[in-house]
């Protein structure tokens, strides 16, 4: 069975730096999204894309954040100068003809010393 | 936006009982109501989902029950299992998923 897989499972920055978070969707899927799970507390969404293209996004996705969708498959979330707030559990998710039935990846832990 | 209310938050109940979680939504137009399962450290899983035109819908011994008025869904698991013993999130979508707080439910053997 397809899964949402993202890279990499958990990754350390300094304050202040640039972090790429990576994933790859279900190969058919045309719907992409970013979540973050702060420990111990609900899943809150960061931002849907479809057709290259922003549609939906929340207070919490400020100009430190960006998405991408560089190639056929990968679809990237930046925070361009990390905050220790930051830190937190980042889930991609797909899905195939809206935001119903979403599939989500296995997670990446990004802590910010 | 979207407010999803769920309770409890914690919910601990003997192998075989049955356990319900129950969510309200502030937003008339959600249509649609997934739950996830997350087990610690995991990724959230999609377990069932209703929508909108429907009031119940089962899944083995997993089942939910939207309420359109009330504006509020459950789910109900029945002879529960220790491998039942997850965190769940109910979750609504208009335009976007919108989660519940989560409740955690521990299956005494």
């Amino acid at each position: 069975e397809p899964e949402v897989t993202q890279t990499p499972s958990h990754q350390v920055t300094q304050m202040g730096q640039e972090v790429i978070l990576r994933c790859v969707p279900i190969s058919n899927h045309l719907y992409f999204y970013w979540y973050r799970q702060i420990l111990g507390q609900k899943v809150e969404f960061l931002v849907s894309f479809y057709n290259n293209e922003i549609s939906e996004k929340s207070e919490i996705f400020d100009d430190q954040f960006s998405v991408e969708r560089p190639d056929g498959s990968n679809f990237t979330l930046k925070i361009r100068s990390t905050k220790l707030e930051d830190s937190a559990m980042y889930f991609c998710a797909s899905s195939t003809g809206g935001p119903d039935e979403q599939y989500f990846g296995p997670g990446t832990r990004l802590t910010v010393t | 936006g979207e407010n999803v209310e769920q309770h409890p938050s914690t919910l601990s109940v003997q192998e075989g009982d049955s356990a319900v979680i129950k969510c309200t939504y502030s937003d008339s137009a959600s249509n649609y109501f997934p739950w996830y399962k997350q087990e610690l450290g995991k990724r959230p899983q999609l377990i069932i989902d209703i929508r909108s035109n429907v009031g119940e819908k089962k899944d083995q011994r997993i089942a939910v029950t939207l309420n359109k008025t009330a504006k509020h869904f459950s789910l109900h698991i029945t002879e529960t299992q220790p491998e039942d013993s997850a965190v769940y999130f109910c979750a609504a979508i208009k335009y976007k998923l919108s989660f519940g707080a989560g409740t955690t439910v521990t299956v005494r053997a």
